[in-house]
């Protein structure tokens, strides 16, 4: 089936620091969303993309839709403490199914 | 606007009892989905309702998951026969496809299958 390859795994910065993570596909995907998962919470929605190129801005983060449809990357400028969280990557690809296929998340922390 | 909800948060049941969730989606959102997470892994997608019409179940929904949506509002989703391996995070999503497909989460219900 398909598989999201989310990179790093984990992450240790200290506060004030930028971050980059992305996530690769073998398939293209129409949609690329970004959540951050809590402990014990359902993940929030963070940034969504739809268009191939688009780079989307929420606050202090900036996502971009890879322009072959098969990645995508989140940034986080001056991270803060209460950015620390699981930050997962979801597509939805073309063909009709409408299921979100997921990363296996970057954890991340911040020292402060 | 209130956001996905879904209750139990927490359900702790014994080896072969059945259990059921329930998911209260954001009023007017028309699609309606189930996921399972398990321990350092993403949400993996279960079954997914539009209205109250069930349109794609995963491989993972064996046949002691059953799904509803009566009237296309709340859903449930019922584990008979619970096993340890049931044990995990069960999330419900819901979103209003017009044009841009966007998934808002629930809190999840965890379930503990001893």
């Amino acid at each position: 089936g398909q598989q999201l390859n989310q990179s790093p795994q984990s992450m240790f910065i200290q506060e004030g620091e930028d971050v980059s993570m992305n996530c690769t596909s073998s398939s293209i995907f129409n949609t690329w969303l970004w959540y951050k998962q809590d402990p014990g919470e359902g993940p929030v929605l963070l940034i969504a993309l739809y268009k191939a190129g688009e780079l989307t801005s929420n606050g202090r983060l900036t996502a971009q839709f890879g322009i072959t449809r098969k990645d995508s990357f989140l940034n986080i400028s001056a991270s803060i403490p209460s950015d620390v969280g699981i930050y997962f990557c979801a597509g939805l690809s073309q063909g009709g199914s409408e299921k979100l296929v997921f990363g296996k998340g970057t954890k991340l922390t911040v020292n402060p | 606007d209130t956001g996905v909800s879904q209750d139990p948060r927490h359900k702790i049941t014994k080896r072969g009892q059945n259990v059921t969730f329930r998911c209260d989606p954001i009023s007017e959102h028309n699609r309606l989905y189930w996921y399972r997470q398990t321990l350092g892994q993403g949400p993996e997608f279960l079954t997914y309702f539009q209205n109250e019409a069930q349109l794609e179940k995963s491989r993972l929904l064996s046949d002691r998951f059953s799904a509803e949506r009566p009237k296309g509002s709340f859903s449930t989703l019922e584990i008979q026969r619970t096993e340890q391996g049931d044990s995990a995070m069960y999330l419900c999503a819901s979103s209003f496809m017009v044009v841009r497909e966007t998934q808002y989460f629930g809190p999840g219900t965890r379930l503990l299958v001893l």
